[in-house]
C-alpha cells in the first residue's frame, strides 16, 4: 500500500533556532500534502495544506512566516519551523492522499511522526 | 463532514472483543464512516471504511446501523498492542483531495 515517510522522528533543538521536516511519498504522487500538529493528550489539528508548484493554504491562527511548507516536487514536502521556542514543541504528523487508489478508498496514508522539541 | 460522537475511554480486557461506538447522527446519503487508529507517538493508521454494509478485513469489523446514524468498531480478539486512541471519521466520498479532520477519538485500554 501507500507509503508515506517522514524525518527525522525526533529532533531537539535550541530556541531560536529552525528545525525541517520532510515528508516523503515512496510509492505514490501527491499533489497535496497535509501537516497537522498534535499536543499531548490532543487530538490531530490541521496546519495547512501543502500544494505542489504552489503556495500552501493556512488554517486559522496558524503563522504562515513562522511555518514555512516547500512541495517542491511530487513526492517532497516539507515543513521548516523557524525561530523556534518551547511552545512549538509539539507533534508533528504529515499525510497525503493516494488518488490512485481510487476515489472512494480510504487514501489517506500518514507519516510517523516527529516528535520536535525545543529547549 | 458530519459531526462523530464517540466515548472519551473505554477498557478491554486482552483476548476479549473490543466494540468501539460512534454516533454520526448527522451523515448523509454520500458519506462514508472512516476508522483510524494511533497508537501513542505514532502516525494514524487506517483500520476500516464503509457506506452501508458491514465490513470486514483483516483488522476490524464495522457494523453499521440500518439507518447509518450510528456504527460499531470491532476488534474481535483484542491484543495490548490494539491500545491506541481510535478515530470516528465521515466523509463525503465527494470530498476530493481535502485533509481528514479529526474528532478526540475513544482512548482504548486493553488490560492484561
Amino acid at each position: 500500500g501507500a507509503v508515506v515517510s517522514q524525518h527525522p522522528s525526533r529532533v531537539i533543538c535550541k530556541s531560536g533556532t529552525s528545525v525541517k521536516i520532510e515528508c516523503r511519498s515512496l510509492d505514490f504522487q501527491a499533489t497535496t500534502m497535509f501537516w497537522y500538529r498534535q499536543f499531548p493528550k490532543k487530538s490531530l489539528m490541521l496546519m495547512a495544506t501543502s500544494n505542489e508548484g504552489s503556495k500552501a493554504t493556512y488554517e486559522q491562527g496558524v503563522e504562515k512566516d513562522k511555518f514555512l511548507i516547500n512541495h517542491a516536487s511530487l513526492t517532497l514536502s516539507t515543513l521548516t519551523v523557524t525561530s523556534a521556542h518551547p511552545e512549538d514543541s509539539s507533534f508533528y504528523i504529515c499525510s497525503a492522499r493516494d488518488l490512485g487508489a481510487g476515489v472512494r478508498s480510504y487514501g489517506y496514508t500518514f507519516g510517523s511522526g516527529t516528535r520536535l522539541t525545543v529547549v | 463532514d458530519a459531526k462523530t460522537t464517540q466515548p472519551t475511554s473505554m477498557d478491554c480486557a486482552e483476548g476479549r472483543a473490543a466494540n468501539l461506538p460512534c454516533n454520526h447522527s448527522t451523515i448523509s446519503g454520500n458519506e462514508y464512516v472512516y476508522w483510524y487508529r494511533q497508537i501513542h507517538s505514532q502516525g494514524p493508521q487506517y483500520i476500516i471504511h464503509g457506506l452501508k454494509n458491514n465490513e470486514t478485513n483483516e483488522m476490524a469489523s464495522l457494523i453499521i446501523t440500518e439507518d447509518r446514524k450510528s456504527s460499531t468498531l470491532i476488534l474481535p480478539h483484542a491484543t495490548l498492542r490494539d491500545t491506541a486512541v481510535y478515530y470516528c471519521i465521515v466523509r463525503d466520498f465527494l470530498s476530493g483531495n481535502t485533509p481528514l479532520v479529526f474528532g478526540k477519538g475513544t482512548r482504548l485500554s486493553v488490560i492484561a
